[in-house]
């Protein structure tokens, strides 16, 4: 049984520009829900995709925006980067993304807006 | 709002002392609550969890945690740190609405040899 992986590992981009991040949920998983850690805080929920659908958004612009695919891996998009967004990006699979669903998380993606 | 509080940004213990983690949560009915581990370089792993029942939860690398309605908190203990245990510790609730979880801003445990 694979667990979640992210990629990149680390990017670099400039105020701006656009940016697509990517993770692979584990397997049996249908849900992904994305978080952004800025330095020395707790993860921030993002929003949650459930069966390729949105299934909840916490209090992030529209330029954040995602998708899930018909094999639940899912992408997180960001346009007209910030300095502010610089952060570690991570994602959590979980199995179908009720309440008592434990998230099992990946090592996340290092984004760096220069 | 909810929220989570973390009140300590950093603890230091002997390696073999025991340790408490504190986690005060605001929310008006009872969460689900998450004790998660992150050390550098790794994702964030589940320790243990709270939904219901007993209020004394235990969970994985001899980690437990007492839910306590009364004062609202949630905190991690172990009886005997180790060296390994040397990570960044956050408490989370998940609310019935989004299914999102709700952060503390973690807790450093430094461990002295």
């Amino acid at each position: 049984e694979t667990g979640v992986t992210q990629s990149p590992t680390h990017l670099i981009k400039t105020r701006g520009q656009q940016v697509t991040l990517r993770c692979s949920s584990q397997s049996g998983h249908n849900t992904v829900s994305w978080y952004q850690q800025a330095l020395g805080q707790g993860p921030q929920f993002i929003f949650q995709y459930y069966r390729e659908e949105e299934n909840g958004r916490g209090n992030f612009p529209p330029r954040f925006s995602g998708l899930q695919f018909p094999n639940y891996s899912s992408e997180l998009n960001v346009n007209a980067l910030e300095l502010d967004d610089s952060a570690l990006y991570l994602c959590a699979s979980s199995g179908s993304g009720g309440l008592t669903d434990t998230q099992y998380f990946g090592p996340g993606t290092r984004l760096t807006v220069l | 709002a909810q929220s989570v509080t973390q009140p300590d940004i950093h603890i230091t213990v002997s390696e073999g002392a025991s340790l408490e983690l504190r986690c005060n949560y605001s929310y008006g009915a009872t969460p689900y609550l998450f004790w998660y581990v992150q050390s550098p370089g790794q994702g964030l792993q589940l320790l243990l969890k709270y939904f219901s029942g007993d209020t004394l939860v235990q969970g994985i690398k001899g980690f437990e945690a007492e839910f306590k309605r009364s004062q609202s908190s949630f905190n991690l203990r172990k009886p005997s740190v180790h060296w390994s245990d040397a990570a960044e510790y956050f408490c989370a609730v998940q609310i019935d609405s989004n299914y999102q979880l709700i952060w503390g801003a973690g807790t450093k445990l430094i461990i002295k040899p």
